[in-house]
């Protein structure tokens, strides 16, 4: 079993719809939580970094961690053809040892 | 703002060819990384440098060496190439090997 279970989609959604993309994750050791962003062909960019339980908000991005279900997701409002991308999350035990999800694709249409 | 920057963008190589994989960053990070991203495999760890003079092998190192020249640089050698070795490499750095990443846009590497 890997340590991080992401779908891989692809997932296709009309421009404005809110996104929800999730992740789990078999440790309860994991503590740390990212998400990336992957555009084609280029390299994954950091969208949110969070430690704790609960939402955190960026713009029209919102991280959630559920430390208790072992379940990370990332939402996105207003969808913009400009989303589309592979969607990447990742997390961390204490130490340096970093685990990566292998991506959703998303597509906005306009 | 540069970031991260890898060389080539691109390569083919024959089997049995070496070649170097060349990264340098900008930020003034410690922390130097070298994954390989395959379809359905997601990035995987290939060796680390926490911080400079130092170097760590990652989950799949065989076949892989690496060198951190200085604080900016780490290089990425590939010895002997093989097919299995075809794939995206992507060099990341950060400040400590405790913090998120950021990422260089890769080199893409087919190999014969």
């Amino acid at each position: 079993q890997k340590e991080v279970e992401q779908d891989p989609g692809p997932l296709s959604v009309p421009e404005g719809a809110i996104v929800s993309l999730n992740c789990t994750y078999s440790n309860s050791a994991f503590q740390y939580f990212m998400w990336y962003r992957q555009y084609s062909r280029k390299g994954p960019e950091l969208l949110m970094y969070t430690y704790s339980s609960g939402n955190k908000e960026d713009g029209r991005f919102t991280a959630q961690v559920d430390k208790s279900s072992k379940y990370i997701s990332l939402f996105i409002r207003d969808s913009q053809p400009s989303d589309s991308a592979t969607y990447l999350c990742a997390m961390r035990r204490t130490g340096n040892q970093f685990y990566f999800g292998t991506g959703t694709s998303l597509t906005v249409i306009p | 703002n540069a970031g991260v920057t890898q060389t080539p963008k691109f390569q083919v190589l024959k089997t049995g060819q070496s070649m170097t994989l060349q990264c340098a960053q900008d930020m003034n990070h410690n922390s130097m990384y070298w994954y390989r991203q395959d379809p359905g495999m997601g990035l995987r760890l290939i060796y680390y440098s926490a911080s400079e003079g130092t170097t760590d092998k990652g989950e799949v190192p065989n076949g892989y060496n690496v060198s951190r020249l200085n604080k900016r640089e780490f290089s990425l050698r590939l010895e002997s190439a093989a097919p299995s070795q075809t794939s995206v490499y992507f060099c990341a750095s950060s400040s400590r090997d405790d913090q998120p990443q950021h990422f260089g846009d890769g080199t893409r590497l087919s190999i014969l």
